[in-house]
């Protein structure tokens, strides 16, 4: 299995342009998740989904959007990017949220906002 | 609303000694206690879990992990450092029902040779 694939792995953007960053997985799970990794702040949680068609926002939802059309796929859109968006992006996925399974994650993606 | 505080943002050992990597945490309701491990340039890694039971949680590549329920503590340990266990480690709690994960800020191992 190829479990949770982000693409592209790297970005570059200037101020305002707008992006997506892809998420797929292949276990079949309900649970999927955007996470930012600055230094110093740790994960924070950007939005997540409790299963296609359902999406709620984290700790930092400002400047996303997300969607869940399928259960498989969960991007994450920056609408207007800006500078302090600069960060690693990773995203994760789990069987269900309200289980006690662990999270798995991607390998994240590397967003540079010029 | 749920939290996790990882007290230390390094920690420095010698190959070969114990180490201890703290981890605190604040539910309302039952914790479920999560560790994972991030090695440069990729993703986190799960490497143990306290959901219930005994206190004393054993994971992946020989760590362990202590629940104290009235010290609201779940310390990552590993009782011979290995330099390959170098690394960013998360501690990660969520709280009964539906409710995302919330991870510390991370602690760096540093284990020296």
């Amino acid at each position: 299995n190829a479990g949770v694939t982000q693409t592209p792995k790297f970005q570059v953007l200037k101020t305002g342009q707008s992006m997506t960053l892809q998420c797929a997985q292949d276990m079949n799970h309900e649970y999927m998740s955007w996470y930012r990794q600055d230094p110093g702040m740790g994960l924070r949680l950007i939005h997540y989904s409790v299963g296609a068609g359902i999406t709620d926002q984290g700790e930092v939802p400002n400047g996303y959007n997300v969607s869940r059309s399928t259960t498989e796929d969960f991007p994450l859109r920056l609408l207007s990017a800006a500078p302090s968006q600069t960060s690693v992006y990773f995203c994760a996925s789990s069987y269900f949220v309200g289980t006690t399974g662990e999270l798995f994650f991607g390998e994240g993606s590397r967003l540079t906002v010029l | 609303a749920q939290s996790v505080a990882q007290p230390e943002d390094q920690v420095n050992v010698a190959e070969g000694n114990p180490l201890t990597v703290k981890c605190t945490y604040s539910v309302s309701g039952n914790p479920y206690l999560f560790w994972y491990v991030q090695y440069p340039n990729r993703g986190l890694q799960f490497l143990l879990k306290y959901i219930t039971g005994d206190n004393l949680v054993k994971g992946s590549y020989g760590f362990e992990a202590e629940f104290n329920k009235s010290q609201t503590s779940f310390h990552l340990k590993k009782p011979s450092a290995l330099v390959s266990d170098s690394a960013l480690y998360f501690c990660a709690v969520r709280d009964e029902g539906n409710t995302p994960l919330v991870f510390g800020k991370g602690t760096r191992l540093s284990v020296i040779a």
